[in-house]
């Protein structure tokens, strides 16, 4: 069973600054894609980016990217001119190939606090 | 385009009641899914429908929860009897297809208090 885990419970950063949020997973598939969803405050989750384990550059989306290490199952984001919109809990997730449906496996979360 | 729809958004039983949450998927979205969200934690995955059928409900308490997706649009999920652990965030999420390539679109949720 594929596991996820993202080791900072809570960080905070000053606005304008970047923060960096860590992801480990554990897996056996050699194709699958991770992901990294935003939950605002009372707000619904939405996809932030999107990164398939076949291709080797880091995706990218405006102020948020990632760092793929497939060796080492990491995968972590980097937000960037932070801003108080950006205020959530972010969560990393893993899914599979097709054959397993497509399943979303979440980490625990962390939660950023963007500071004015 | 109208997202996904949940209701209701707040519900207080107590335990050993029953409680039911219903959910429309974005239209044309073939792929339904349920997540527990108990707080402080990740969601985790209840059950999954392809139209109106289970593709995946290995981690439902079956002798608990159900769930339907009758004619393949809106779906319900029952608590019967309840449990205090039950209390949670229920989301619902709906896809255009399987496939881990299709993002996932998230409701608001329901939130479950179980006294």
């Amino acid at each position: 069973a594929q596991t996820v885990t993202q080791s900072q419970p809570e960080m905070s950063v000053q606005e304008a600054e970047t923060v960096t949020l860590s992801c480990t997973y554990d897996t056996s598939e050699n194709n699958y894609y991770l992901f990294w969803y935003k939950q605002p405050p009372s707000r619904q989750m939405i996809l932030v980016i999107r990164q398939e384990a076949y291709k080797q550059q880091n995706a990218t989306e405006n102020r948020f990217s990632v760092n793929f290490q497939k060796a080492a199952k990491s995968f972590s984001l980097k937000i960037s001119d932070s801003q108080l919109g950006d205020t959530a809990m972010y969560f990393c997730a893993f899914s599979g190939t097709w054959a397993a449906g497509n399943k979303l496996t979440f980490g625990g979360g962390t939660r950023v606090l963007v500071k004015p | 385009e109208a997202g996904v729809a949940q209701s209701p958004r707040y519900k207080i039983i107590e335990k050993r009641q029953s409680v039911a949450f219903w959910c429309n998927p974005i239209s044309g979205h073939a792929t339904l899914y349920w997540y527990q969200q108990i707080l402080g934690q990740g969601p985790k995955l209840l059950i999954q429908f392809q139209n109106n059928g289970v593709v995946d409900d290995s981690q439902l308490p079956k002798d608990r929860f159900s769930a339907e997706r009758l004619k393949g649009v809106d779906s319900t999920l029952k608590i019967q009897p309840a449990k205090l652990e039950d209390s949670a965030v229920y989301l619902c999420a709906s896809s255009i297809q399987q496939g881990a390539h299709n993002e996932q679109f998230f409701g608001p949720g329901t939130r479950l208090t179980v006294l």
